[in-house]
């Protein structure tokens, strides 16, 4: 059964904070990505990697980055978290005819 | 810019009635996609049309892509409890990015 993996499945840090959020995949997909999901906003992309060390930014970028060192682990980093980064953070890798599989979800909780 | 929207954003009934959710846009997609996504989890593929018109069954579940391919509809027969969720809806528009709608969540009460 493919899996996506996200470790941290609740965090509560402080304003200022730096945040990693890590996600792996053992599909061996290529491309993997970084959303964050608020009510009634949907999933709204944040950065996209497509291979090792390659990385895209997607519509909301700002005050993120990523990290792709290796192919099954795709990092997203707040550098000072807000508390306007509270949200839910959902990891993905993409398999054929473009379908997701998602994690299981980080809720970050920025006081 | 591509938009997917979603109707309703919430919806809440008894068991065994009916509903129907809909993702409406101006854009055509290659495909479109339904998740399902229940809490303290992540959103997971319930299926994918492709062709314009096409209509797709999963047991209680009926899903059909305009024949335009710019819109498409999620229908539940006779709903259980088991349905509740947040269900979304994603359209392909190329360039290896879905467009996402804002979801509908669904309670189901018994």
């Amino acid at each position: 059964d493919v899996k996506v993996t996200q470790s941290s499945r609740y965090l509560v840090k402080r304003t200022g904070e730096k945040v990693f959020l890590e996600c792996v995949q053992d599909m061996d997909h290529e491309n993997m990505f970084w959303y964050r999901q608020d009510p009634g906003l949907g999933l709204r992309l944040i950065y996209f990697s497509y291979d090792v060390k390659m990385k895209e930014k997607g519509d909301i970028p700002e005050g993120y980055s990523v990290s792709r060192e290796k192919k099954e682990r795709f990092s997203l980093i707040l550098e000072s978290a807000s508390t306007n980064q509270t949200s839910m953070y959902l990891c993905a890798s993409r398999g054929g005819a473009n379908v997701l599989t998602f994690g299981a979800g980080s809720r970050l909780t920025v006081l | 810019t591509q938009l997917l929207e979603q109707s309703p954003q919430f919806l809440s009934i008894q068991e065994g009635e009916n509903l129907t959710v809909y993702c409406n846009s101006s854009s055509v997609f290659s495909s479109l996609q339904w998740y399902r996504q229940e809490p303290g989890e992540g959103p997971v593929l319930l299926v994918t049309v492709v062709t314009g018109g096409e209509v797709k069954k999963l047991k209680r579940l009926t899903f059909q892509f305009g024949d335009a391919r710019k819109d498409s509809s999620l229908h539940i027969t006779a709903a259980q409890p088991g349905d509740t969720g947040l269900y979304l809806c994603a359209g392909d528009g190329g360039n290896y990015q879905l467009i996402w709608g804002a979801g509908t969540k669904l309670i189901i009460k018994p």
